[in-house]
């Protein structure tokens, strides 16, 4: 059983929308803070956005703040992550992370998916 | 700001052991961090969360050979006796009121 299994990413062009979903199993996903990590080819982790276990609050990296929003379906156990006016700087390998101890928002990561790809380009 | 530095690179013999260094920026000293491991082709993988009193929580299946230590604002992992395996990606990871950071991360290369 795959804790984390994102789905959702793909090739699009400049300007245009993409929503990753990251399935959950194996624990109380309603109890623990998620957040969203990305890293373009050959470059580090880059922290994108992170959500409460309620959904209550949620945070993002200035890079994508006003463009990309987080969500959660705790009924699915599922994360999103809505992607608006895409860029061609936002290609990556986007993974879902979950935090180490529960009723924390931001937190150590603790367990990690195995990562969707993401590219934009025209 | 609160920014976390690794040295880009870091290379030790098979059977030896490293230390690695995650520095944490000015007035940022009672930190925690968290190291990771990304071998190549893989995603991260999560080792042990650092408190700054050198106290670390270790992931599930981590080995004994992988520790962690702390002095001021600097973060160490050591991995002792080297395998051809650790050779890999580390980083580090913080968090604040309303962010989570990363190092630059540390390629390490086992000889």
């Amino acid at each position: 059983e795959v804790p984390l299994l994102e789905s959702g990413g793909g090739l699009v062009q400049p300007g245009e929308s993409l929503r990753l979903s990251c399935a959950a199993s194996g624990f109380t996903f309603s109890r623990y803070g998620m957040s969203w990590v990305r890293q373009a080819p050959g470059k580090g982790l880059e922290w994108v956005s992170g959500i409460s276990g309620s959904g209550d609050s949620t945070y993002y990296a200035d890079s994508v703040k006003g463009r990309f929003t987080i969500s959660r379906d705790n009924s699915k156990n599922t994360l999103y992550l809505q992607m608006n006016s895409l860029r061609v700087e936002d290609t990556a390998l986007y993974y879902c992370a979950k935090c180490r101890v529960p009723e924390k928002v931001l937190d150590a990561f603790a367990i990690w998916g195995q990562g969707t790809m993401v590219t934009v380009s025209s | 700001q609160l920014v976390l530095t690794q040295s880009p690179s870091a290379s030790a013999s098979l059977g030896a052991s490293v230390k690695l260094t995650c520095t944490l920026s000015s007035g940022h000293s009672s930190y925690a961090i968290a190291w990771h491991q990304q071998q190549p082709e893989k995603g991260p993988r999560y080792l042990m969360k650092l408190n700054s009193d050198g106290s670390h929580i270790k992931g599930d299946g981590i080995p004994d050979r992988f520790s962690g230590s702390s002095s001021g604002a600097e973060r160490y992992l050591t991995i002792s006796s080297l395998q051809s395996e650790d050779e890999a990606d580390y980083y580090c990871q913080t968090w604040g009121t309303a962010i989570e950071l990363f190092g630059g991360g540390t390629k390490l290369t086992v000889l």
